[in-house]
């Protein structure tokens, strides 16, 4: 069955980089997209952004600047990479896989998350 | 970008009641629209794709309806396991704007 999991570290320190790993199962990363979305605590979703199955990368505007999506398909991972990293970044870190169907995208499958904490 | 306008914020109701939440989109999304449950601690988990198709074991009491820009979540006769959040999500192009949520608490 389609699984996905969220590794990475639970502290960073303000100014630092944010890395975090998806590790999917049950399915192929050429065949499929893969997106990132936060949550704050107490807050909404934002999605970050998408690696599509072809390996393209679309990104939210407002974090763009910052944030680096890519994939080693071989060992079925996609990486989050965020630079400069606030305390508003503070959030749950989830990836999904994006599902396609007649002209919609949505998020079938999700990880349990990674909360991230920004703090010194 | 489109923004998606989710009301009500939260919401009280009672079991068996039914309840109904509005998500208005910035323009039209062509009936792109989908709708998520999430439980506290919990990932959001997918009801509704296409503003209308009901994901696979997802119960009849949940049904999506709208066009345009104007769409809508009904729960009918209201069973405790889904007092939650909900969030709606345009699906027609990135970024991938979700609505604000509501909070569907018990009476």
């Amino acid at each position: 069955q389609v699984q996905l999991k969220e590794s990475g570290p639970g502290l960073v320190q303000p100014s630092q980089t944010l890395s975090l790993t998806c590790t999917v199962s049950g399915l192929s990363l050429t065949s499929n997209s893969v997106s990132w979305i936060r949550q704050p605590p107490g807050k909404g979703l934002e999605w970050m952004g998408v690696i599509w199955s072809n390996g393209g990368t679309d990104y939210n505007s407002a974090i763009k600047s910052r944030l680096s999506i890519s994939r080693d398909t071989s060992k079925s991972q996609v990486f989050l990479k965020m630079n400069s990293l606030q305390t508003e970044d503070t959030a749950m870190y989830f990836c999904a896989r994006n599902r396609y169907y007649s002209a919609l995208y949505y998020f079938d499958y999700w990880g349990q998350g990674v909360m991230v904490t920004v703090s010194s | 970008d489109i923004q998606m306008t989710q009301s009500p914020t939260s919401l009280a109701a009672s079991v068996g009641e039914s309840v109904t939440i509005t998500c208005l989109a910035s323009e039209d999304i062509y009936g792109s629209l989908v709708w998520y449950q999430q439980k506290p601690g919990k990932s959001p988990q997918l009801l509704i794709y296409g503003a209308t198709i009901l994901e696979d074991g997802i119960p009849s009491r949940f049904s999506g309806s709208g066009s345009d820009t104007q769409y809508s979540l009904k729960i009918n006769s209201l069973q405790p396991e889904d007092f939650a959040s909900y969030y709606c999500q345009n699906g027609l192009s990135t970024p991938f704007t979700f609505g604000s949520g509501t909070k569907l608490e018990i009476k």
